[in-house]
Order: structure tokens, then C-alpha cells, then sequence
């Protein structure tokens, strides 16, 4: 089993839907949670970042962590097209050291 | 804030040669740098960590001596791929610990390198 599961998908949606993306993990000593952005053939970028449990809301973004469940989600409200890239999650259990990546689900939000 | 380039971005070479990759944080002084390797479709995978001054850490299965890595200084970090071969092939990434904008911390990711070997 691996530390963290992704689904790759692809994901489509159309212009102006919201995005759920979601990662499950095993490792109880995560504290540390991120999502990255990753455009084809580009480096990821960080998107946010939460640490423990809770909600953090960042314009059209909202991450949502639930260690009882050992889940973690990413909200994205009135989706673009140009949010067509492939979302990884990463985790880490002491900041931003040795993160742990899901496989990322790639997203597609058609016009 | 918070920016890390990688030069080159793409490289093509012959099977026995070696490349080497280098890692800049432009804005920050990154006291630690990792370099993941990522194939079609595949998650990152973190290769080493490296600190400045002192020797990396390699992950296990990863092979210090085909994948060198050094960290001079505190904002350039280097990768050689030593004797290249084509299962060598991927896409590498680098990324710095440091401090991004609004203050907070982060590992901040290089654009990549495609490396293809023939």
C-alpha cells in the first residue's frame, strides 16, 4: 500500500463546475499538507499549504484536512480552463522537509 | 518571491556520457535542496537531499555514485547523471527549502530537465 493515494484520473469538467480532488494517506505522523499545481512539462507549483486539521480557503481554493480520516481535499469553485493542469497532493510529517507526493489527478475544464 | 531555476531545461545525449543539472534559487538562500525524478505519469520521486556544505542524502534504491550531487553554496545546487544510459531517461526536478512569499516556508520547485539518452 502506498503512503499516499491519488487518484490519476483524468478529471473533466466543464467551465464553471467545482473541483474536488482528494488524497488518502496512511502515515498518521503526517502534519504537514500540501497541493501542488503542475502545468505539462513544468516543475509543480504550491498552491497551499495546511498544517493539522482544518479548513484554509485562498480565493477560488479551499484545502480541507481530516487526520481522523486520513483524508485531505482541495475545493476549486468556478473552475477555468486554465486550471487544466494535474494537481498533486504531498505530505510531509515535520514541515517542508522529505514530502511524500501522491501520483496527482490530472484535471481537465473544458470551455 | 520564492524562485528556482534549473539549467538546462532539456538535454539529449549519447549513452556513456554525463550530464550535469544544475539548480539556482534566485531570491533566497535555500539552505536545502532535493532533486526528485519523475517518469510519464508518475508521482515525484525524491532522489536525494542535499544541504549546503555537507554530503546528500540518497534515497534508498538511488545510487550515490551514478547521481552526484553538490551544494556548494547556498543557492546553487548541482546534479550529475555520470554515464548516462537511456533507462536514465526522465524528467528531473529540483526544489529549495526556504522562505516564499507572505513569509512562508516552503519547497519551491525548479521548472525540470528532460533528459533523454539515446
Amino acid at each position: 500500500q502506498k503512503e499516499v493515494e491519488q487518484d490519476p484520473g483524468p478529471l473533466s469538467v466543464p467551465e464553471g463546475a467545482i473541483v474536488s480532488l482528494n488524497c488518502t494517506y496512511s502515515n498518521s505522523a503526517f502534519q504537514y499538507f500540501m497541493w501542488y499545481r503542475q502545468y505539462s512539462r513544468k516543475g509543480p507549483e504550491l498552491l497551499m499549504y495546511t498544517y493539522s486539521s482544518g479548513n484554509k480557503e485562498d480565493g477560488r481554493f479551499t484545502a480541507q484536512v481530516d487526520k481522523s480520516s486520513k483524508y485531505i481535499s482541495l475545493f476549486i469553485r468556478d473552475s477555468q480552463p486554465s486550471d487544466s493542469a494535474t494537481y498533486l497532493c504531498a505530505m510531509s510529517p515535520t514541515g517542508f522537509q522529505k514530502l511524500v507526493f501522491g501520483t496527482g489527478t490530472r484535471l481537465l475544464v473544458s470551455p | 518571491g520564492a524562485v528556482v531555476s534549473q539549467h538546462p531545461s532539456r538535454v539529449i545525449c549519447k549513452s556513456g556520457t554525463s550530464v550535469k543539472i544544475e539548480c539556482r534559487s534566485l531570491d533566497f538562500q535555500a539552505t536545502t535542496m532535493f532533486w526528485y525524478r519523475q517518469f510519464p505519469k508518475q508521482s515525484l520521486m525524491l532522489m536525494a537531499t542535499s544541504n549546503e556544505g555537507s554530503k546528500a542524502t540518497y534515497e534508498q534504491g538511488v545510487e550515490k555514485d551514478k547521481f552526484l550531487i553538490n551544494h556548494a553554496s547556498l543557492t546553487l545546487s548541482t546534479l550529475t547523471v555520470t554515464s548516462a544510459h537511456p533507462e536514465d531517461s526522465s524528467f528531473y526536478i529540483c526544489s529549495a527549502g526556504g522562505q516564499g512569499g507572505q513569509g512562508h516556508n516552503g519547497q519551491f520547485f525548479g521548472p525540470g530537465t528532460r533528459l533523454t539518452v539515446l
